[in-house]
C-alpha cells in the first residue's frame, strides 16, 4: 500500500518568515495529494489539493509544488502569522484508493 | 450548509466494554470515512461506506466495525474495548464519484478507555 513519509515533524519560524514541508510517497500510481491544517480541538481542514497533472498550485500565502518523477511533493506558506500555527498533514491517494497521510508537522509561528 | 457532525465528542470507557460512535456527513455526501488518530501512529484509515456498503478498510482488528445508513449517516462500533483505543476517532464525509477525493471532517470523537 502506500506510504507517506512527512518532515519535519516540527517546525518554528518567525512571523513574517516563509515556511515548508516536505512530503515523500511510495506508490507511483497515487494521483492526489491534498494538505489538511488541523487546529485545537478541531477535526483537520482542506487547505490546498494538487493532483497529478499539475505541478503546481497556489492560493493566496499557500502554495503546494508536486514532482512525480522523486515522487515528492511540499507546502509553502509564506508571509507566516500566528494564526498560521497548527498541525499540518499530507496525504496521498494511492491505487488501493484509501487516503494515507503523514504524521503530520507542528508548525509554530512566534511574533 | 452544516458540516460533518460527528457525536459523542468526549466519552470515557472502561476496559471490555463497547462503544458506538455516530456520524452524520454534509448533506448530499454519499461517502463516510473514519480514522483513527493518535500522538504515536497519526491518522489511520479504519473503513469508507458508500451507499451503505463499505468500499475499503484498513487495517484494524475486527472489533472495529461499522455501517451506513440509507441516509448516508454512519456508526462506528468498537466491542471489547481496550486501553490502546484510547483516540479521537474522526469522521469525513465527501461527494462520491468525480469528488471522492475531496474529504471533509468532522470534529471528532474522543475516546477514552480506562
Amino acid at each position: 500500500g502506500e506510504n507517506v513519509e512527512q518532515h519535519p515533524s516540527t517546525l518554528s519560524v518567525q512571523e513574517g518568515d516563509s515556511a515548508v514541508i516536505k512530503c515523500t510517497y511510495s506508490d507511483s500510481a497515487s494521483n492526489y495529494f491534498p494538505w489538511y491544517k488541523q487546529e485545537l480541538g478541531k477535526g483537520p481542514q482542506l487547505i490546498i489539493d494538487i493532483r497529478s497533472n499539475v505541478g503546481e498550485k497556489k492560493d493566496q500565502r499557500i502554495a503546494v509544488t508536486l514532482n512525480k518523477t522523486a515522487k515528492h511533493f511540499s507546502l509553502h506558506i509564506t508571509e507566516t502569522q500566528p494564526e498560521d500555527s497548527a498541525v499540518y498533514f499530507c496525504a496521498a491517494k494511492g491505487s488501493w484508493g484509501k487516503l494515507q497521510f503523514g504524521a503530520g508537522t507542528q508548525v509554530v509561528v512566534t511574533p | 450548509k452544516a458540516g460533518v457532525t460527528q457525536t459523542p465528542r468526549y466519552l470515557i470507557k472502561t476496559r471490555g466494554q463497547q462503544v458506538t460512535l455516530s456520524c452524520s456527513p454534509i448533506s448530499g455526501h454519499r461517502s463516510v470515512s473514519w480514522y483513527q488518530q493518535t500522538p504515536g501512529q497519526g491518522l489511520q484509515f479504519l473503513f469508507e461506506y458508500f451507499s451503505e456498503t463499505q468500499r475499503n478498510k484498513g487495517n484494524f482488528p475486527g472489533r472495529f466495525s461499522g455501517r451506513q445508513f440509507s441516509n448516508s449517516r454512519s456508526e462506528m462500533n468498537v466491542s471489547t474495548l481496550e486501553l490502546g483505543d484510547s483516540a479521537l476517532y474522526l469522521c469525513a464525509s465527501s461527494p462520491g464519484g468525480a469528488g471522492a477525493n475531496v474529504l471533509t471532517f468532522g470534529a471528532g470523537s474522543r475516546l477514552t478507555v480506562l
